[in-house]
């Protein structure tokens, strides 16, 4: 059963702080991987995708992916209490379906 | 670019009615289109995809004749709930994966019923 993992949280962090974001999963046949963000009772917003190994930066926000060790982030610099909601890392092994993990909820405290 | 949209956003049903959800790709043509359900504070489950003209997969445990897939054209696929019972009471969020970059899924912004 392919798989993605996350800690469910909640994560708190200060605002201005780094907040870090982990993921790992079980399919290594595994191509795409993307991070969304989940404010309560709206749906996911795509924010970030990474298909190679590396880091990916973008404004704030910075995905890294580490297929040999099946782990992929998402760090968040200098975090805003906007910035407080479900983030929910997914992957996919092209032409299947995404997999999505269980989201990590993310506090940031003003 | 990229945005889907859902109709209605909210609906409420009397238990055995059945309800249409329209799901649609505004600026694009849609590859696949995948139907998720989600309850109060649980991750997103799949229920469904569907690629146009073709008849959808669900997966486990979903039944096929309850929530009914039709994927008529690139942009348009919906969802209907029929013989809703509270318990099918959820939030329904739809996506697609456009035919140019089929690499990324763009989510509706959801829809959610409550069956009384």
């Amino acid at each position: 059963q392919k798989e993605v993992e996350q800690n469910s949280g909640p994560l708190s962090v200060p605002e201005g702080a780094i907040a870090s974001l982990n993921c790992t999963y079980s399919d290594r046949g595994s191509q795409s991987f993307f991070w969304y963000r989940q404010y309560s009772g709206k749906s996911p917003e795509l924010i970030m995708s990474i298909y190679s190994n590396g880091d990916k930066e973008d404004g704030r926000f910075t995905a890294q992916l580490n297929k040999a060790s099946q782990y992929v982030s998402l760090l968040i610099r200098d975090s805003q209490p906007s910035d407080s909601a479900t983030y929910l890392c997914a992957t996919r092994n092209y032409g299947q379906n995404f997999v999505f993990g269980p989201g990590t909820r993310l506090s940031v405290l003003p | 670019g990229a945005v889907v949209s859902q109709h209605p956003s909210r609906v409420i049903c009397k238990s055995g009615t059945s309800v249409k959800i329209e799901c649609r790709s505004l600026d694009f043509q849609a590859t696949t289109m995948f139907w998720y359900r989600q309850f109060p504070k649980q991750s997103l489950m799949l229920m469904a995809t569907s690629n146009e003209g073709s008849k959808a997969t669900y997966e486990q445990g979903v039944e096929k004749d309850k929530f009914l897939i039709n994927h008529a054209s690139l942009t348009l696929s919906t969802l209907t709930v029929t013989s809703a019972h509270p318990e099918d009471s959820s939030f329904y969020i739809c996506s697609a994966t456009s035919t140019a970059n089929s690499y990324e899924q763009y989510f509706g912004p959801g829809t959610r019923l409550t069956v009384t």
